[in-house]
């Protein structure tokens, strides 16, 4: 898996949007950009995941450069609930799954 | 679907007995995967299966861990004789599409 490197934390006002970027510069082309987000003392959650389109869903917005080395995760109206580790991780699965965490952001949303 | 069930969620345990945790994955998930959460390591890949079968168990720790998938619907991790520093949370996912996992609630293992 490629290295991926993250802010250690964010803050953000609730109502406005977060986007948390995460650099991925060794990225090969197989490499998917995964987002997790795990909050207190809960399993981690899927949050959306793309190779080289920009994607949404209903959670959030992925938006990789056109070169791949970094993407932005957006939450659009960030909420109290939305704090939380956020995990950017970059991994061929091919039909496996295997992914590994590193630190991720701790994005702390505040009124 | 009741998502990924892991049990006990708490466990406390004295140095040298035995420990066992269990998952049961989302029905119809061919990937299982065991992950261990400390402060000092973060998320830890111990070892997945697929269809029942353990593919790659490289992050586990040592000898005292075992894992096991008698069938699609249940899986046990086993450790002994367990030791303090093997406390943390253990966390338990399965998949069916690529690089989306279902992560349980956790076990949290103390181990005195």
């Amino acid at each position: 898996d490629a290295k991926t490197t993250q802010p250690t934390s964010m803050d953000c006002a609730e109502g406005r949007a977060a986007n948390l970027p995460c650099n991925h510069s060794t990225i090969s082309g197989n490499e998917y950009v995964y987002w997790y987000r795990q909050i207190h003392s809960q399993g981690p959650q899927y949050i959306i995941h793309g190779l080289k389109n920009n994607e949404t869903n209903e959670m959030a917005s992925l938006i990789i450069t056109e070169d791949r080395k970094s993407s932005t995760l957006i939450l659009p109206h960030a909420t109290l609930r939305d704090t939380a580790v956020y995990y950017c991780i970059a991994s061929y699965t091919g039909t496996a799954s295997k992914l590994t965490f590193g630190t991720g952001t701790r994005l702390q949303v505040t009124l | 679907d009741a998502g990924v069930i892991q049990s006990p969620r708490h466990e406390v345990t004295e140095m040298g007995q035995e420990v066992t945790l269990r998952c049961k994955p989302i029905s119809g998930h061919d990937y299982l995967f065991w992950y261990r959460q400390t402060m000092m390591r973060g998320l830890e890949l111990l070892i997945y299966f697929n269809n029942n079968v353990p593919i790659d168990d490289s992050g586990m720790p040592e000898d005292r861990f075992s894992a096991k998938m008698p069938n699609a619907s249940f899986s046990t991790l086993k450790i002994q004789p367990s030791e303090p520093r093997d406390s943390a949370v253990y966390f338990c996912a399965s998949s069916l599409a690529r690089g989306k996992l279902f992560f349980g609630s956790g076990t949290q293992l103390s181990v005195l």
